[in-house]
């Protein structure tokens, strides 16, 4: 296993166009997380899944943004009508679930949308 | 979520020990201590994590105060790899399994 993977590294986007992001978790891993992360900040949490189910959202996931994780393997998080404050590094992670061994996230190295 | 409180930078020369602290004065019974670190143009990666005791691992050691207010990440002998924003972060399994970062130190070495 090559450990989490994001698809696309980069994304340069137009304001009020819809992007979507992949990720790909380690494969025994059945939390998956989503953060955003601005320049000089810690990453901010957005979401999380346990498998397929979305157990927690952020209050800074506005409508516009939404994620699945169907059959509980790879993910998707979409932004619809984006704006330039949507423009950061998007980040994801994976780990076991507390309780069931390993407790330390893995990250991938994110994707950076830049919102024109 | 509980709150921690780290210095913003910190500098420190090669092959000589850092020691890195944070400040939790709300911490929770059930609150883990957990320390990440992120290197330039990467995501974040797992340092080390305690609940009381102190903590050795092959990157860094975790030594906790005994009234678990304060916590301190020791790098024994610090390279020029390991410069990068060091999180201290809080994880508490009542509230939910996520990690809530501040905006960690930043951690520079000087050759």
């Amino acid at each position: 296993d090559t450990g989490v993977s994001q698809d696309p590294r980069h994304k340069i986007t137009k304001r009020g166009q819809n992007v979507t992001f992949r990720c790909d978790p380690i494969s025994e891993h059945n939390r998956l997380y989503w953060y955003r992360q601005t320049l000089g900040q810690g990453p901010e949490f957005l979401t999380y899944f346990q498998n397929e189910a979305q157990l927690e959202k952020s209050r800074l996931l506005s409508d516009r943004f939404s994620a699945e994780r169907p059959k509980g393997s790879f993910s998707t998080l979409e932004i619809q009508r984006t704006e330039q404050g949507d423009s950061a590094m998007y980040l994801c992670a994976s780990s076991l679930a507390w309780g069931e061994g390993d407790t330390e996230a893995f990250f991938g190295q994110g994707t950076r949308l830049t919102v024109v | 979520d509980a709150k921690t409180t780290q210095p913003n930078s910190m500098e420190s020369n090669e092959e000589e020990p850092v020691h890195l602290p944070c400040n939790h004065s709300t911490i929770s019974g059930t609150d883990y201590i957990h320390w990440y670190r992120q290197l330039p143009s990467q995501g974040p990666e797992y340092v080390i994590h305690g609940l009381t005791s102190n903590v050795n691992n092959r990157m860094a050691s975790l030594a906790i105060a005994e009234d678990r207010k304060s916590s301190t990440l020791i790098l024994h002998r610090a390279t020029l790899r390991d410069a990068a924003v060091y999180y201290c972060i809080l994880r508490d399994l009542s509230s939910g399994d996520k990690l809530t970062f501040g905006t960690g130190t930043r951690l520079a070495v000087r050759p």
